[in-house]
């Protein structure tokens, strides 16, 4: 069955404190791995589709990777604006476009 | 308007209320989506419009009924509701093809049923 684990479910840090999130995930047939941040009562903003094992994407401070089990995404010199919560997806490849969300990492950067 | 809105924002509705939700897309997408969100679990796929045709169905209970006039606009209907059924409802939209299948989200509207 495919899964998708977040870790950690929240992550406080300082500002200009460096760190990763990871997403772990099972998938039979990995179309894409999708990261998303969301503000609080808004919906998700897309930030990274990844597709394959090596691939690495970055935007301003955020990197994401992706390996054969798991991403990560690399927070380096976090504002606190960077507050959010973090969603990681799959995409299964085939017929169907199904997204499969984790639970999300709440992050809080302190000033 | 540009990208994914929804309307209403909030809605409070009683349990034998009938109300729905709109969702529209200026994207030129060829897909749309509903997702319901609530606390501490992961987002839950509720229905997938492609080419205006509904292609799946996550075992939703037959009070939420979807609708897709249009490639640009989906509705929720939504009849005799449950206090478990409040949360955030979510709608996407993107372009099928076979290289890359982004979902783009609207800002959602809050459900609270009483």
């Amino acid at each position: 069955e495919d899964q998708v684990t977040q870790s950690p479910e929240a992550l406080r840090l300082q500002e200009g404190e460096s760190s990763s999130l990871n997403c772990s995930y099972t998938v039979s047939g990995l179309r894409g791995l999708f990261w998303y941040r969301q503000d609080p009562g808004k919906g998700p903003e897309f930030l990274f589709t990844l597709y394959s094992a090596g691939e690495e994407k970055e935007k301003e401070r955020l990197k994401a990777t992706l390996t054969k089990k798991e991403s990560f995404l690399h927070i380096t010199a976090p504002k606190p604006e960077d507050s959010a919560t973090y969603l990681c997806g799959l995409q299964r490849g085939g017929a169907t476009n199904k997204l499969i969300f984790g639970t999300g990492t709440l992050l809080a950067v302190q000033p | 308007e540009t990208g994914v809105t929804q309307t209403p924002r909030h809605l409070v509705m009683g349990m034998t209320n009938k109300k729905s939700l709109k969702c529209e897309q200026h994207l030129g997408h060829n897909a749309m989506y509903w997702y319901k969100q609530s606390a501490k679990k992961p987002l839950e796929l509720m229905f997938v419009y492609s080419l205006e045709e509904r292609v799946e169905n996550n075992s939703v209970p037959s009070r939420f009924s979807p609708e897709c006039p249009n490639s640009s606009h989906l509705f929720l209907h939504l009849h005799t509701l449950q206090p478990e059924d409040s949360a955030l409802y979510l709608c996407a939209s993107s372009l099928r093809d076979r290289e890359t299948d982004t979902q783009y989200f609207g800002p959602g509207t809050r459900l609270t049923v009483l």
